[in-house]
């Protein structure tokens, strides 16, 4: 079973709109949330992070707001460049703090 | 500063071939991972490591084996190929605590 979701494959946008990307988790227990961009051909690279004491972080362009009770977090892109195209991935460890467990991704597209 | 560095980039295996994938880090992290990526399936992980002579199951382990002798490396073995390990495998470290996981390049594994 999924313990990280994104349920949205893709997402469309123009440049210069707000993107926003989801990411819904299962256990109540996991308290470390991070967001990773992927270009094709190349790895994950770390894009921003969110710790369970707060709802929300910010790191220029994004931003990430987390809502504990409905285990949902958001990662806001303003305002979205075409250079922003990659695929998003929410990550989560484990219960235990081991294992990073990664959702399906979600492929943002920005037009110019 | 080399960061996550896998070898092979590319590779073609044949049915029932064996093979290491090859992965290290130059940053002295605690932790380590295997995951492979299938497309519209996201990061799925195969196995992890907390410590030199520690490693534990992921998420899809099958046919696949690791092991963990120094903190610098994690290699992954193929023992008998199967067409459905044809993927893109990506190996990551993270230092838990720290706020992001590094990834290698990723290695492109066919086999036929």
């Amino acid at each position: 079973d999924q313990q990280v979701k994104q349920n949205s494959p893709s997402l469309s946008v123009q440049e210069g709109r707000i993107s926003i990307l989801n990411c819904d988790y299962t256990n109540s227990m996991f308290d470390y949330f991070l967001w990773y961009k992927k270009y094709p051909a190349e790895g994950p690279t770390f894009l921003i992070s969110i710790s369970s004491i707060k709802d929300k972080n910010e790191d220029g362009r994004f931003t990430v707001f987390l809502n504990k009770s409905a285990k949902h977090l958001s990662l806001h892109i303003v305002p979205s460049q075409p250079g922003d195209s990659a695929v998003y991935f929410c990550a989560s460890f484990n219960q235990a703090g081991t294992a990073l467990i990664f959702g399906k991704g979600t492929t943002l597209s920005v037009s110019s | 500063n080399a960061g996550v560095t896998q070898t092979p980039k590319f590779r073609i295996l044949k049915i029932g071939q064996s093979m290491t994938l090859q992965c290290t880090q130059d940053m002295n992290h605690n932790y380590m991972y295997w995951y492979r990526q299938d497309p519209g399936m996201g990061l799925k992980l195969i196995y992890y490591s907390v410590g030199a002579g520690i490693t534990d199951k992921g998420e899809v382990p099958n046919g696949y084996n690791v092991s963990r002798s120094t903190t610098e490396d994690f290699p992954l073995r193929l023992e008998l190929a199967a067409p459905s390990q044809t993927s893109v495998y990506f190996c990551a470290s993270i230092n838990r605590g720290v706020t992001e996981a590094f990834f290698g390049q990723g290695t492109r594994l066919t086999v036929v």
